[in-house]
């Protein structure tokens, strides 16, 4: 079945560093891809999304492209702030689907 | 402001008793939804609802029961016959059940504990 993989965390940086988190994706067909940031005792809120291959999704300094050939949604920062720390979860959802299908979500903590 | 309220924010089920999460959308928004999140884990699918008076089972029904009387309101029961009802539920909406693409939009969570 259709399932998504993250880099399993906790992840901890450093303010201003540069930050990846790996999303890859099994599935059948195209996809619409999302990000997602939960905050410490909060719903979630949608980060970027891209819906189609090659597709960049961006938004407050981070970063995603829709690769189709590796299957992957990679987030991206170039210089991370205290303020982001947060759990980070990867979805997809097809045309017709009902519901997201979700990552484990990784837990990212930024150290000032 | 347009959004999605759900309350409480904490609730408390003693065994063998029915607790109902409340979760009320200003979007004007046709589909809800009902996930239920566990720690370290992925949000999973507990029903969804596309118009009033229609609900359809998600991935992990048993044990919840939902209504849609009202286009806003989508609230869930868990019944005693949730067995590992401990959680943080998410209620979303969305313009759309099934354009891919689309956003959905979550509530601020209720995380229910079992006494």
């Amino acid at each position: 079945g259709d399932s998504v993989t993250q880099m399993e965390g906790p992840v901890t940086l450093s303010e201003e560093a540069f930050l990846t988190i790996n999303c890859t994706y099994t599935a059948t067909g195209y996809p619409s891809l999302f990000w997602y940031v939960q905050y410490p005792g909060e719903g979630l809120q949608l980060l970027l999304k891209a819906t189609k291959a090659d597709d960049k999704g961006s938004n407050k300094g981070f970063e995603a492209t829709y690769r189709k050939e590796t299957t992957s949604f990679h987030l991206e920062k170039g210089s991370v702030q205290v303020s982001d720390s947060a759990v980070y979860f990867c979805a997809l959802r097809y045309q017709g689907a009902q519901k997201l299908v979700f990552g484990q979500g990784t837990r990212l903590t930024i150290n000032p | 402001d347009g959004g999605i309220t759900q309350s409480p924010k904490y609730l408390f089920r003693k065994e063998g008793q029915n607790v109902t999460l409340s979760c009320e959308q200003n979007l004007n928004h046709d589909a809800m939804y009902w996930y239920r999140q566990d720690p370290g884990q992925g949000l999973r699918l507990i029903y969804y609802s596309q118009i009033v008076n229609d609900f359809q089972k998600g991935d992990i029904a048993e044990g919840y029961s939902v209504s849609r009387e009202k286009k806003e309101s989508f609230p869930l029961t868990v019944t005693s016959a949730q067995k590992n009802p401990t959680a943080f539920y998410l209620c979303a909406s969305s313009t759309s059940l099934t354009l891919a693409g689309e956003t959905q939009y979550f509530g601020p969570g209720t995380r229910l504990l079992v006494l």
